[in-house]
């Protein structure tokens, strides 16, 4: 069965810093990897995703993420933090080797606060 | 990107009433369509998944006959709360994606229900 794991509940950082926001995953064919974010009582945006190709993945609002295959992590990152960053980050995969609906599974999210 | 609209966004509700959540893909039409529920402080837990004009297939431990889904067309699907008890509280988010399984989901607002 796929995973996600999201070992940090949360990251702080100062505006101006770089940021990272960790996720590894498990599956048994080749992962289709997401990143979203959520605000306070909002649903999910989306903010990038790795299907194939370049295992840089550039998304929205500067942030991008690295998708490594020996280390079978998907990091995000973003090289300059903003205080309107913070927010909930989730991780999601889904296996292509799955069948039926191919259920998409999130990891348990990552606060991030980024201080002025 | 895609925009998909969830109604109402709060809901207050007695105790064995009914409660009905609407769905809509506003731009796109969505061929699998999704139910979450999150609680407070933690990961989205999917309760469904149907796709339009088919039956929905529930995630094991989630009540059908308590959470009823109707996918009637490629932009709508609705879930009904029936007879909800104060344990239904909680975050309801939806989730649409059109065609490949490897395309992104894209998230409704979420609905807060509080059931009294």
């Amino acid at each position: 069965a796929q995973s996600v794991a999201q070992p940090e509940d949360q990251v702080n950082v100062a505006e101006g810093n770089p940021l990272t926001v960790k996720c590894t995953y498990s599956v048994s064919g080749n992962p289709y990897l997401f990143w979203y974010v959520q605000y306070p009582n909002r649903g999910l945006q989306f903010l990038l995703k790795y299907i194939t190709g370049d295992n840089l993945v550039k998304g929205s609002y500067g942030f991008e993420a690295e998708f490594n295959k020996s280390q079978t992590s998907f990091h995000l990152k973003k090289p300059s933090a903003l205080v309107s960053d913070s927010a909930l980050y989730f991780c999601a995969v889904r296996d292509s080797m799955n069948t039926g609906f191919q259920k998409l599974v999130f990891g348990t999210g990552t606060r991030l606060l980024v201080s002025p | 990107g895609a925009v998909v609209s969830q109604h109402p966004s709060r809901v207050i509700c007695k105790s064995g009433t009914s409660v009905k959540i609407e769905c809509r893909s506003l731009d796109f039409q969505a061929t699998t369509m999704f139910w979450y529920r999150q609680f407070p402080k933690q990961s989205l837990m999917l309760m469904a998944t149907s796709n339009e004009g088919s039956k929905a297939t529930y995630e094991q431990g989630v009540e059908k006959d308590k959470f009823l889904i109707n996918h009637a067309s490629l932009t709508l699907s609705t879930l009904t709360v029936t007879s909800a008890h104060p344990e239904d509280s909680s975050f309801y988010i939806c989730s649409a994606r059109a065609g490949k399984v490897y395309n992104e989901q894209f998230f409704g607002p979420g609905t807060r229900l509080t059931v009294l």
